[in-house]
């Protein structure tokens, strides 16, 4: 099995430029879930998707961020307009649900100059 | 607000030492918990669940849970270089489905 597979692995963008991270969940997974971890807050989930269904999105920092999951095999995060304070890695992870045991792809190393 | 909360360390232990990681949670009703490994640039790994108390051994790693303190702990025995890394522990707070919500994490270093 391929993994969680996240694209691309490194942003370097310019304040004000959208951004838009990719995931592919593990086949078979139904839940999907998008986290941020930075230094200063640490590991923290933005929203996840039951059924490409969106469940709990109150981690969304602000407007600013969406999230789709268009189908079972893909979803993506946008940042418009994107600011310096959203530097961060990204990562994306899927579960089965099965005793809730999630697994993390490699993650977006995202910078915002 | 409920919380997470880790000694963020470092930890340093000799190796073929006993490391000892602890955690505790804010909310009494959570049932399940996770300890996740993280090397510096790379994505959290599952390494333990445990979802009742007491212990719950696999291999070197023994995680244990105490409800009625609200802490569960990481026990890695026959410490390597190679368990050197950030340990992230992890909570579903009772009626939140699937949602994690990691503690900071503690810096293990094991020394030679």
């Amino acid at each position: 099995d391929a993994g969680v597979i996240q694209s691309p692995r490194h942003e370097v963008t310019e304040m004000g430029q959208e951004v838009t991270l990719r995931c592919k969940p593990i086949s078979g997974h139904n839940s999907l879930f998008w986290y941020r971890q930075t230094m200063m807050r640490g590991l923290e989930l933005l929203i996840y998707f039951n059924n490409n269904v969106p469940i709990d999105d109150s981690g969304m920092p602000e407007d600013r961020f969406s999230a789709k999951m268009p189908n079972a095999s893909f979803s993506t995060l946008k940042i418009q307009p994107s600011e310096p304070r959203d530097s961060a890695v990204y990562f994306c992870a899927s579960s089965t649900g099965v005793k809730n045991i999630q697994y993390f792809g490699a993650g977006t190393r995202l910078s915002v100059l | 607000q409920k919380e997470v909360e880790q000694n963020s360390g470092p930890l340093s232990v000799p190796e073929g030492a006993i490391a000892s990681l602890n955690c505790t949670y804010s909310d009494r009703g959570s049932q399940s918990f996770f300890w996740y490994r993280q090397y510096s640039g790379k994505s959290p790994e599952l390494i333990m669940s445990i979802y009742s108390n007491g212990d719950k051994e696999d291999g070197r790693f023994t995680a244990q849970l105490n409800k009625a303190s609200q802490y569960v702990s990481l026990l890695i025995r026959d410490s390597q270089p190679s368990d050197s890394a950030t340990y992230l522990c992890a909570v579903i707070w009772s009626g939140t489905a699937s949602k994690l919500t990691f503690g900071t994490g503690t810096r293990l270093q094991v020394t030679l």
